[in-house]
């Protein structure tokens, strides 16, 4: 199975900062990458697909990047209604996995 | 626009049977893939399963091989998920979602087993 790390675990950051996370797979899954968003108490919602690609309707504030192995998710200029987890996940092959997530606070 | 509703979840006792429905709008169902994955209390989000197109084949994580089973309906959009001998470890949400990419996703069914 393709191993999925993300760093950091956690964050905290100020309105209006860059905020980066991290996601390295066990090996290599090409750009075969999504990034989710869950806010507390719904559902995943993808941001990102196929390592770059910006989802339909996703504020341009979101952006990823990567191929291989190691990636990189980035908002901009954080807002306040992006308090949330956000996961990586490979669908390169299966089992899909995911990332342990990130959560990401408002200080 | 695409929008994916599960039912079907619920408190069941372990070892029960459970059958969980994925209904699909706003796309050509026929044409994706589609998957099931589960979200455990307080936990990340795991693969469950998936099946493609035509339902020739459906795939499985270890921890449900033979003990769960994916169809889908193409007639009627619709996607499910058998769920049998179910333990206290498959409680969780569970999510339908579709296409290789996993695009969208519905917005869960909770399923509880315990005695």
């Amino acid at each position: 199975d393709i191993q999925m790390t993300q760093s950091p675990s956690s964050l905290s950051a100020s309105v209006g900062d860059r905020v980066t996370i991290t996601c390295q797979a066990s090996q290599d899954i090409t750009n075969y990458l999504n990034w989710y968003q869950q806010r507390p108490g719904k559902a995943p919602k993808v941001l990102i697909y196929d390592s770059s690609n910006l989802q339909t309707g996703v504020p341009s504030r979101f952006s990823g990047s990567g191929s291989g192995t190691d990636f990189t998710f980035t908002i901009s200029s954080l807002q306040p209604e992006d308090i949330a987890t956000y996961y990586c996940q490979q669908y390169d092959n299966f089992p899909f996995t995911f990332g342990p997530g990130t959560k990401v606070d408002i200080k | 626009e695409v929008h994916l509703v599960e039912s079907g979840g619920g408190l069941v006792q372990p070892g029960r049977s459970l059958r969980l429905s994925c209904a699909a709008s706003g796309f050509t169902f026929s044409s994706y893939w589609m998957h099931w994955f589960r979200q455990a209390p307080g936990k990340g989000l795991v693969w469950v399963s998936s099946i493609n197109r035509d339902a020739s084949r459906t795939i499985y994580t270890d921890s449900v091989k033979g003990r769960f089973t994916m169809s889908r309906d193409n007639a009627k959009n619709t996607l499910y998920l058998e769920m049998n001998s179910l333990r206290a470890e498959d409680t969780a949400i569970y999510y339908c979602a579709r296409g290789w990419q996993a695009d969208y996703w519905g917005q869960g069914t909770l399923v509880t087993v315990s005695s």
